[in-house]
């Protein structure tokens, strides 16, 4: 099992470009989550699915979309890239409701100029 | 809302030195709360969860409620530890997200 892959891995993006970050899972996960982290700040919640065709907001939505078409994939969308938006942005799954562990991507490092 | 705080950006402990990464969390309900930890070049990955009660590579962290903190503890640190450690805290509803505090890079020097 490749459990959580994320594509790319690296991105450098002009101001006002746009770009999807892909993320998959094969472990048949419900719950599936996209995390920016920032330098002192640790993991903060963009947005967050429950299941096919659902998605909620996190803490930090703004100027993010997401969509879940299929079970295994959770897209992140940035529309028009801001300078604020340079992260490290990680992706996460876990079973369900009552699974607390969630399974994390090795990270897509963005660079926005 | 909730929070999750981390004092120490950085600890610096000698191999064979007991160790302890504090927590604090401000939460107004009844909080799950667990120890992630990013080792070089890997993942974030679960270290322990409060609810198990379980020693994992000889952590341990007690969840005290009175003190509202949640500090993982370890007897004696071996220089494999090192790492950057995040506590995090779950509201246990719809969704089970995550709040992390922003992280303690642990050096265990030899």
């Amino acid at each position: 099992n490749a459990g959580v892959t994320q594509t790319p891995k690296f991105r450098v993006l002009k101001t006002g470009q746009s770009m999807t970050l892909l993320c998959a899972q094969d472990m048949n996960h419900e719950y599936m989550y996209w995390y920016r982290q920032d330098p002192g700040m640790g993991l903060r919640l963009i947005h967050y699915s429950v299941g096919e065709g659902t998605t909620a907001k996190g803490e930090v939505p703004d100027g993010y979309n997401v969509s879940r078409l299929k079970k295994q994939n959770f897209l992140l969308g940035l529309e028009s890239a801001a300078p604020s938006q340079t992260s490290v942005y990680f992706c996460a799954s876990s079973y369900g409701r009552r699974s607390y562990e969630q399974y994390f991507g090795p990270g897509t490092r963005l660079t926005v100029t | 809302a909730q929070r999750v705080t981390q004092p120490e950006k950085l600890l610096s402990v000698f191999k064979g030195a007991p160790v302890e990464l504090k927590c604090n969390y401000s939460y107004s309900g009844s909080p799950e709360l667990f120890w992630y930890v990013q080792y070089s070049r890997q993942r974030l990955q679960l270290l322990l969860r409060h609810i198990s009660r379980e020693s994992i590579k000889g952590f341990t962290a007690d969840l005290n409620k009175g003190e509202t903190s949640f500090h993982l503890k370890k007897p004696f640190a071996q220089e494999e530890d090192s790492a950057m450690y995040y506590c995090a805290l779950s509201r246990n509803n719809a969704g089970n997200m995550l709040t992390f505090g922003g992280g303690t890079r642990l050096m265990v020097k030899p």
